[in-house]
C-alpha cells in the first residue's frame, strides 16, 4: 500500500449503529486530518492530529469520536448518527515542520450513508 | 475568519482548448498559501498547483498556471490544451502562513467537463 488508504470505501448504517472508519498513511507524516465532504458545500475540517495529539476540533458533534493511536493510523468512531451526517469522509496527512508549505495528501474517502 | 469563494459551480471546455477557473478569497493576513486541488470522479484528491503569497511570480506546472492577484485577492487557475483526463472537481484552498498547522480552507468547488 502506498499513500493514504481508507477503509471501508462505502458504509451504510442505521442511526443506532456503531461503526468506525479507518485511515492509514504510508508516507511517514506526522499530522493527520478528517474532513467531511457534503454535496454543494466546501470541505469541512473536522479533526486534526499532530504528533498523535489532537490539535483541533472544529465544533464537531460528540457522535463523531476520533482516535489516533500512532502517527500512521487514524480512526473515526461513529455512533447514533443522523441522516444529515451522510457524506464522503476524507482522511489526509502531511508533514508539519514548523511553518512553511506542507502538502496534504488525501485518501480516497469513505462514502457514508445513514438511514 | 478566512473564506474562499468559487463562483462557477460548473464549467465546460472543448478538448485542446483553454479554460480558466475563478477563485477569490478573503483574509486580513499577509502571509499565506493558496492551492488548487483536483478531485476526479471516484478518485483521490490531488494537488495541482500551489502559490506562496510572498511570491509575485505566478506558479506554473506544465499545462496548469495561476493568475495570482494579491491586492484583488484573486487566484484563478488556467488549464491549457485541456485533456479528457482534466475532467474533475477543482477546489481552491487557502492556508494561513502563521504557525505550523496545515489547516486548509476550501471553496465549494468547480466541476469541469471536457468535451471531446
Amino acid at each position: 500500500e502506498t499513500g493514504v488508504t481508507q477503509t471501508p470505501r462505502h458504509l451504510v448504517m442505521g442511526m443506532t449503529n456503531k461503526k468506525s472508519l479507518k485511515c492509514e498513511q504510508h508516507l511517514g507524516h506526522n499530522a493527520m486530518y478528517w474532513y467531511k465532504q457534503s454535496a454543494k458545500k466546501p470541505l469541512e475540517l473536522m479533526f486534526v492530529y499532530n504528533f498523535k495529539e489532537q490539535t483541533e476540533n472544529n465544533s464537531v458533534p460528540s457522535r463523531f469520536s476520533p482516535e489516533c493511536p500512532n502517527s500512521s493510523h487514524l480512526f473515526l468512531h461513529l455512533h447514533t448518527l443522523q441522516p444529515e451526517d451522510s457524506a464522503l469522509y476524507l482522511c489526509a496527512s502531511s508533514q508539519e515542520e514548523g511553518g512553511g508549505y506542507n502538502e496534504q495528501f488525501f485518501g480516497p474517502g469513505t462514502r457514508l450513508t445513514v438511514l | 475568519a478566512q473564506t474562499v469563494t468559487q463562483s462557477q459551480p460548473e464549467m465546460s471546455v472543448q478538448e485542446a482548448e483553454t479554460v480558466t477557473l475563478s477563485c477569490t478569497y478573503d483574509t486580513s493576513e499577509s502571509d499565506y498559501y493558496l492551492f488548487w486541488y483536483k478531485q476526479p470522479p471516484s478518485r483521490q484528491m490531488i494537488l495541482v498547483i500551489r502559490q506562496e503569497a510572498y511570491k509575485q511570480q505566478n506558479a506554473t506546472e506544465n499545462r496548469f498556471s495561476v493568475n495570482f492577484q494579491k491586492a484583488a485577492k484573486s487566484f484563478s487557475l488556467k488549464i491549457s490544451d485541456s485533456q479528457l483526463g482534466d475532467a474533475a472537481m477543482y477546489f481552491c484552498a487557502y492556508r494561513s502562513g502563521i504557525g505550523s498547522q496545515g489547516n486548509l480552507i476550501f471553496g465549494k468547488g468547480t466541476k469541469l467537463s471536457v468535451k471531446p
